[in-house]
Protein backbone atom coordinates (compact mmCIF):
# COMPACT_ATOMS: atom_id res chain seq x y z
CA UNK A 1 0.00 0.00 0.00
CA UNK A 2 1.39 3.25 -0.70
CA UNK A 3 2.24 6.01 1.79
CA UNK A 4 1.42 9.31 1.88
CA UNK A 5 2.59 11.49 -0.75
CA UNK A 6 3.62 14.86 -0.59
CA UNK A 7 3.67 17.75 -3.19
CA UNK A 8 6.26 19.58 -4.13
CA UNK A 9 9.05 18.14 -2.27
CA UNK A 10 10.85 21.38 -2.06
CA UNK A 11 10.28 24.64 -3.20
CA UNK A 12 11.56 28.27 -2.97
CA UNK A 13 8.78 31.41 -2.65
CA UNK A 14 9.47 34.83 -2.05
CA UNK A 15 7.72 36.98 0.71
CA UNK A 16 4.48 38.15 -0.45
CA UNK A 17 4.00 35.20 -2.76
CA UNK A 18 1.70 32.59 -2.02
CA UNK A 19 1.69 28.64 -2.07
CA UNK A 20 -0.36 25.49 -2.45
CA UNK A 21 1.13 22.38 -1.17
CA UNK A 22 -0.48 19.16 -1.52
CA UNK A 23 -0.86 15.80 -0.14
CA UNK A 24 -2.53 12.41 -1.00
CA UNK A 25 -3.45 9.99 2.02
CA UNK A 26 -2.55 6.16 1.84
CA UNK A 27 -5.56 4.65 0.81
CA UNK A 28 -8.73 4.51 2.37
CA UNK A 29 -7.86 6.84 5.00
CA UNK A 30 -10.60 9.85 5.23
CA UNK A 31 -8.36 11.57 8.01
CA UNK A 32 -5.87 13.95 6.91
CA UNK A 33 -3.91 16.15 9.02
CA UNK A 34 -1.09 19.19 8.77
CA UNK A 35 1.55 20.21 10.67
CA UNK A 36 4.34 22.73 10.16
CA UNK A 37 7.73 21.59 11.92
CA UNK A 38 10.45 24.44 12.66
CA UNK A 39 13.70 23.54 14.70
CA UNK A 40 12.14 26.10 17.11
CA UNK A 41 8.84 25.16 17.87
CA UNK A 42 8.36 21.62 16.75
CA UNK A 43 5.35 20.13 15.19
CA UNK A 44 2.61 22.65 15.06
CA UNK A 45 -0.71 21.37 14.38
CA UNK A 46 -2.54 23.51 11.62
CA UNK A 47 -5.55 21.81 10.45
CA UNK A 48 -7.35 18.48 10.44
CA UNK A 49 -10.15 17.26 7.70
CA UNK A 50 -12.16 14.39 7.74
CA UNK A 51 -14.31 13.83 5.33
CA UNK A 52 -13.99 17.32 3.52
CA UNK A 53 -14.51 18.87 6.84
CA UNK A 54 -12.07 20.46 8.99
CA UNK A 55 -12.48 19.20 11.98
CA UNK A 56 -9.78 21.21 14.29
CA UNK A 57 -7.63 24.44 13.34
CA UNK A 58 -4.41 24.97 15.50
CA UNK A 59 -3.13 28.25 16.13
CA UNK A 60 -2.52 29.86 13.22
CA UNK A 61 -3.12 32.90 11.11
CA UNK A 62 -6.10 33.37 8.26
CA UNK A 63 -2.92 33.13 5.81
CA UNK A 64 -2.99 29.36 6.27
CA UNK A 65 -6.41 27.51 5.41
CA UNK A 66 -6.63 24.43 3.78
CA UNK A 67 -9.13 21.86 2.03
CA UNK A 68 -10.17 18.38 1.52
CA UNK A 69 -11.52 16.73 -1.28
CA UNK A 70 -13.84 13.74 -1.97
CA UNK A 71 -11.67 11.46 -2.54
CA UNK A 72 -9.50 12.39 0.60
CA UNK A 73 -6.72 14.36 -0.78
CA UNK A 74 -5.73 17.42 0.77
CA UNK A 75 -4.27 20.64 -0.47
CA UNK A 76 -3.26 23.49 2.30
CA UNK A 77 -1.96 27.17 1.12
CA UNK A 78 -0.45 29.85 2.62
CA UNK A 79 -0.82 33.31 1.21
CA UNK A 80 1.13 36.49 1.42
CA UNK A 81 4.33 34.28 2.93
CA UNK A 82 6.67 35.42 5.54
CA UNK A 83 10.15 34.93 6.13
CA UNK A 84 9.10 33.05 9.29
CA UNK A 85 6.95 30.86 7.46
CA UNK A 86 9.95 28.71 6.37
CA UNK A 87 9.00 25.34 7.65
CA UNK A 88 8.85 21.55 6.51
CA UNK A 89 4.82 20.97 6.23
CA UNK A 90 4.25 17.63 7.31
CA UNK A 91 0.95 15.82 5.76
CA UNK A 92 -0.58 12.67 8.30
CA UNK A 93 -3.35 10.75 7.67
CA UNK A 94 -5.00 8.41 9.79
CA UNK A 95 -8.15 5.96 8.73
CA UNK A 96 -10.67 7.91 11.57
CA UNK A 97 -10.97 11.02 13.00
CA UNK A 98 -10.10 11.70 16.47
CA UNK A 99 -8.21 10.51 19.57
CA UNK A 100 -6.24 6.93 19.44
CA UNK A 101 -5.34 7.19 16.01
CA UNK A 102 -2.19 6.42 14.78
CA UNK A 103 -1.51 8.90 12.05
CA UNK A 104 0.83 8.36 9.23
CA UNK A 105 3.40 11.54 7.96
CA UNK A 106 4.44 11.80 4.55
CA UNK A 107 8.07 13.18 3.95
CA UNK A 108 7.00 16.80 3.74
CA UNK A 109 7.30 19.66 1.79
CA UNK A 110 10.56 21.65 2.61
CA UNK A 111 9.38 25.45 1.94
CA UNK A 112 12.09 28.02 1.79
CA UNK A 113 10.97 31.66 1.97
CA UNK A 114 13.27 34.38 0.49
CA UNK B 1 -4.74 24.58 26.05
CA UNK B 2 -2.99 21.18 26.01
CA UNK B 3 0.80 21.02 26.84
CA UNK B 4 3.18 18.09 26.30
CA UNK B 5 6.97 18.59 27.74
CA UNK B 6 9.80 16.25 26.43
CA UNK B 7 12.78 16.29 28.00
CA UNK B 8 16.14 16.47 27.68
CA UNK B 9 16.25 18.08 24.48
CA UNK B 10 19.31 16.76 23.71
CA UNK B 11 20.80 13.96 24.69
CA UNK B 12 24.52 12.51 23.51
CA UNK B 13 25.49 9.34 24.29
CA UNK B 14 28.46 6.68 24.10
CA UNK B 15 27.42 3.42 21.85
CA UNK B 16 25.88 1.06 24.41
CA UNK B 17 24.86 3.13 26.76
CA UNK B 18 21.13 3.45 27.69
CA UNK B 19 19.21 6.37 27.27
CA UNK B 20 15.82 7.47 28.14
CA UNK B 21 13.39 10.78 27.06
CA UNK B 22 10.69 11.82 29.62
CA UNK B 23 7.38 13.48 28.36
CA UNK B 24 4.92 15.29 30.66
CA UNK B 25 1.19 16.48 29.82
CA UNK B 26 -0.64 19.56 31.67
CA UNK B 27 -3.22 17.32 31.44
CA UNK B 28 -4.49 13.81 31.24
CA UNK B 29 -4.20 12.17 27.94
CA UNK B 30 -6.48 9.37 26.21
CA UNK B 31 -3.36 7.93 24.93
CA UNK B 32 -0.06 8.72 23.98
CA UNK B 33 2.13 7.85 21.11
CA UNK B 34 6.17 8.07 20.37
CA UNK B 35 7.59 8.87 17.14
CA UNK B 36 10.77 8.67 15.63
CA UNK B 37 12.30 11.07 13.02
CA UNK B 38 15.82 10.14 11.70
CA UNK B 39 18.28 13.16 10.02
CA UNK B 40 16.61 14.23 6.87
CA UNK B 41 13.45 12.26 7.33
CA UNK B 42 9.74 12.37 8.64
CA UNK B 43 8.31 11.38 12.16
CA UNK B 44 7.54 7.63 11.93
CA UNK B 45 5.04 5.93 14.33
CA UNK B 46 6.60 3.43 17.28
CA UNK B 47 3.83 2.94 19.64
CA UNK B 48 0.84 3.82 21.16
CA UNK B 49 -0.58 3.46 25.02
CA UNK B 50 -3.64 3.83 26.12
CA UNK B 51 -4.25 2.37 29.42
CA UNK B 52 -2.88 4.03 32.96
CA UNK B 53 0.44 2.42 34.16
CA UNK B 54 0.99 0.49 30.55
CA UNK B 55 4.50 -0.93 29.79
CA UNK B 56 5.49 -1.67 26.05
CA UNK B 57 8.25 -3.36 24.78
CA UNK B 58 9.62 -3.53 21.35
CA UNK B 59 13.14 -4.77 21.40
CA UNK B 60 15.95 -2.78 23.22
CA UNK B 61 13.08 0.35 23.21
CA UNK B 62 10.58 0.39 26.70
CA UNK B 63 7.51 2.60 26.93
CA UNK B 64 5.72 3.70 29.77
CA UNK B 65 2.68 5.27 30.33
CA UNK B 66 2.22 7.08 33.70
CA UNK B 67 -0.44 5.91 36.33
CA UNK B 68 -2.06 9.43 35.87
CA UNK B 69 -1.71 9.15 32.35
CA UNK B 70 0.03 12.40 32.69
CA UNK B 71 3.71 11.19 31.64
CA UNK B 72 5.16 8.81 29.64
CA UNK B 73 8.52 7.54 29.05
CA UNK B 74 10.90 6.15 26.31
CA UNK B 75 13.87 4.27 27.36
CA UNK B 76 16.85 2.19 25.27
CA UNK B 77 18.55 -0.17 25.93
CA UNK B 78 22.44 -0.15 24.90
CA UNK B 79 22.07 2.32 22.19
CA UNK B 80 22.93 1.68 18.46
CA UNK B 81 24.05 4.05 15.86
CA UNK B 82 21.23 3.37 14.08
CA UNK B 83 18.91 4.76 17.26
CA UNK B 84 20.29 7.98 15.98
CA UNK B 85 17.24 10.64 15.62
CA UNK B 86 14.46 12.83 17.21
CA UNK B 87 12.06 11.21 19.92
CA UNK B 88 8.77 12.40 20.05
CA UNK B 89 6.29 11.91 22.19
CA UNK B 90 2.88 13.25 21.23
CA UNK B 91 -0.76 12.55 23.08
CA UNK B 92 -4.34 13.43 23.27
CA UNK B 93 -7.62 13.93 24.89
CA UNK B 94 -10.88 13.22 23.29
CA UNK B 95 -11.39 14.10 19.86
CA UNK B 96 -8.59 16.95 19.81
CA UNK B 97 -5.90 16.86 17.77
CA UNK B 98 -2.29 15.30 18.57
CA UNK B 99 -0.15 17.80 20.61
CA UNK B 100 3.62 17.22 19.89
CA UNK B 101 6.45 17.18 22.55
CA UNK B 102 9.35 19.27 20.67
CA UNK B 103 10.95 16.13 21.16
CA UNK B 104 14.53 14.49 22.24
CA UNK B 105 17.57 14.79 19.71
CA UNK B 106 19.73 11.67 20.36
CA UNK B 107 22.96 11.37 19.19
CA UNK B 108 25.07 8.29 19.48
CA UNK B 109 28.66 8.21 19.77
CA UNK B 110 30.53 5.13 17.79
Amino acid sequence: KAGVTQTPRYLIKTRGQQVTLSCSPISGHRSVSWYQQTPGQGLQFLFEYFSETQRNKGNFPGRFSGRQFSNSRSEMNVSTLELGDSALYLCASSSLQGSGNTIYFGEGSWLTVV
Amino acid sequence: GQQVMQIPQYQHVQEGEDFTTYCNSSTTLSNIQWYKQRPGGHPVFLIQLVKSGEVKKQKRLTFQFGEAKKNSSLHITATQTTDVGTYFCAGNSGNTPLVFGKGTRLSVIA
